[in-house]
């Protein structure tokens, strides 16, 4: 069983600040990990993925996200928001074997504020 | 590409109603997925499958069915809808299982 912890329901920042959104993870076996973005009224859109390969992971729109096996986490970064990124984030692993299924956390409401 | 397609956009059922939710997407994916989102309690998977005529439960299969006769389609029929299925319905799909296109999803009443 794989499950998504996402550590901050809610993160307000002013605009041009850098921001971290944290994501830990638990599996019994190796995981892929993905971030989506969820603007209002809208689907999921796939931020970047981790499958193998380089722990630091660039995405669209200048996210980036850094593997780390050790802690088992997967923190979403930008180093300078606009207010565009206002949105809802989701982590989500899946297994690199069998169904590849994701389980989702339960979201981060990021609040940019001019 | 249209990619995934969900109809309707909204719906009102009355509890008892029955209804189904299309999804249909155009990429040749062969996994689907059908996901709730509640407030608070972020995308929880209702059933999926990996392929035409294989179909399987996710984490909340009470009260639905599915169904997947042909690559392209994937249907989530309410059997007999009750206030707990108040929700926003998202269809997504995979060509490899890695990294989902999602729909944009259906928002469903019932009262």
């Amino acid at each position: 069983a794989q499950s998504v912890t996402q550590l901050d329901s809610q993160v307000p920042v002013f605009e041009e600040a850098p921001v971290e959104l944290r994501c830990n993870y638990s599996s019994s076996v190796s995981v892929y990990l993905f971030w989506y973005v969820q603007y209002p009224n809208q689907g999921l859109q796939l931020l970047l993925k981790y499958l193998s390969g380089s722990t630091l992971v660039k995405g669209i729109n200048g996210f980036e996200a850094e593997f780390n096996k050790s802690q088992t986490s997967f923190h979403l970064r930008k180093p300078s928001v606009h207010i565009s990124d206002t949105a809802e984030y989701f982590c989500a692993v899946s297994s690199s074997g069998g169904s590849y299924i994701p389980t989702f956390g339960r979201g981060t409401s990021l609040i940019v504020h001019p | 590409n249209a990619g995934v397609t969900q109809t309707p956009k909204f719906q009102v059922l009355k509890t008892g109603q029955s209804m189904t939710l299309q999804c249909a997407q155009d990429m040749n994916h062969e996994y689907m997925s059908w996901y709730r989102q509640d407030p608070g309690m972020g995308l929880r998977l209702i059933h999926y499958s990996v392929g035409a005529g294989i179909t399987d439960q996710g984490e909340v299969p009470n009260g639905y069915n599915v169904s997947r006769s042909t690559t392209e389609d994937f249907p989530l029929r309410l059997l007999s809808a009750a206030p707990s299925q108040t929700s926003v319905y998202f269809c997504a799909s995979s060509r490899t299982g890695v990294g989902y296109t999602f729909g944009s999803g259906t928002r469903l009443t019932v009262v």
